[in-house]
């Protein structure tokens, strides 16, 4: 079952513009994380942030988390072509066995 | 530090039949996760294993199995193949010990195609 859902489903911007993803869940969790996928390869983690975070930056990336709402955003800065692939929020939820639960992804497309 | 490896990287199968797929861990990486990607379904957790245990399942039939060896390695099996099997096959190694809840490293994966 998917815990994470990733609003909207697809993204198309110019190279230079900023890309914002939403992720929403369902329950409480320890943690979220942000993951990319290039087309028909692995997934690669990017960042995560925990349930008593709210704010995290890691390069061009920027990552919010309001536990109240459960709610995360992702932020990708002055994007470039290269930024082009599907983005996973993956949640680890308080209590679980121990396995993440991806969304169903933001596909983003950065026109150079 | 070589990442996840993952093979065969592309397979197909027909419908019945059963396939195996294989995974190496990066070093030192002791639990080993499998996921399966389709279009529609998106990603879901199959199984997770840790020191050679089967520690956490997915909602899938028991078609679908898995062990880890000794090395941390480790393989999936599908029987009895069918046409919705198709998909991405995934699979995630980590540095966990009591939860699997932090980074996954992930391998490129193996594609199936049943047929």
């Amino acid at each position: 079952s998917q815990q994470g859902e990733e609003d909207p489903q697809a993204l198309s911007i110019q190279e230079g513009e900023n890309a914002t993803m939403n992720c929403s869940y369902k329950t409480s969790i320890n943690n979220l994380q942000w993951y990319r996928q290039n087309s028909g390869r692995g997934l690669v983690h990017l960042i995560l942030i925990r349930s008593n975070e709210r704010e995290k930056h890691s390069g061009r990336l920027r990552v919010t988390l309001d536990t109240s709402k459960k709610s995360s955003s992702l932020l990708i800065t002055a994007s470039r072509a290269a930024d082009t692939a599907s983005y996973f929020c993956a949640t680890a939820a308080w209590g679980s066995q121990g396995n993440l639960i991806f969304g169903k992804g933001t596909k983003l497309s950065v026109k150079p | 530090k070589a990442g996840v490896t993952q093979t065969p990287r592309y397979l197909i199968k027909t419908r019945g039949q059963q396939v195996t797929l294989s995974c190496s861990p990066i070093s030192g990486h002791r639990s080993v996760s499998w996921y399966q990607q389709t279009p529609g379904q998106g990603l879901q957790f199959l199984f997770e294993y840790f020191s050679e245990t089967q520690r956490n399942k997915g909602n899938f039939p028991g078609r679908f199995s898995g062990r880890q060896f000794s090395n941390s390695r480790s393989e999936m099996n599908v029987s009895t193949l069918e046409l919705g099997d198709s998909a991405l096959y995934l699979c995630a190694s980590s540095l966990a010990v009591l939860r699997n809840t932090g980074e996954l490293f992930f391998g490129e994966g193996s594609r199936l195609t049943v047929l």
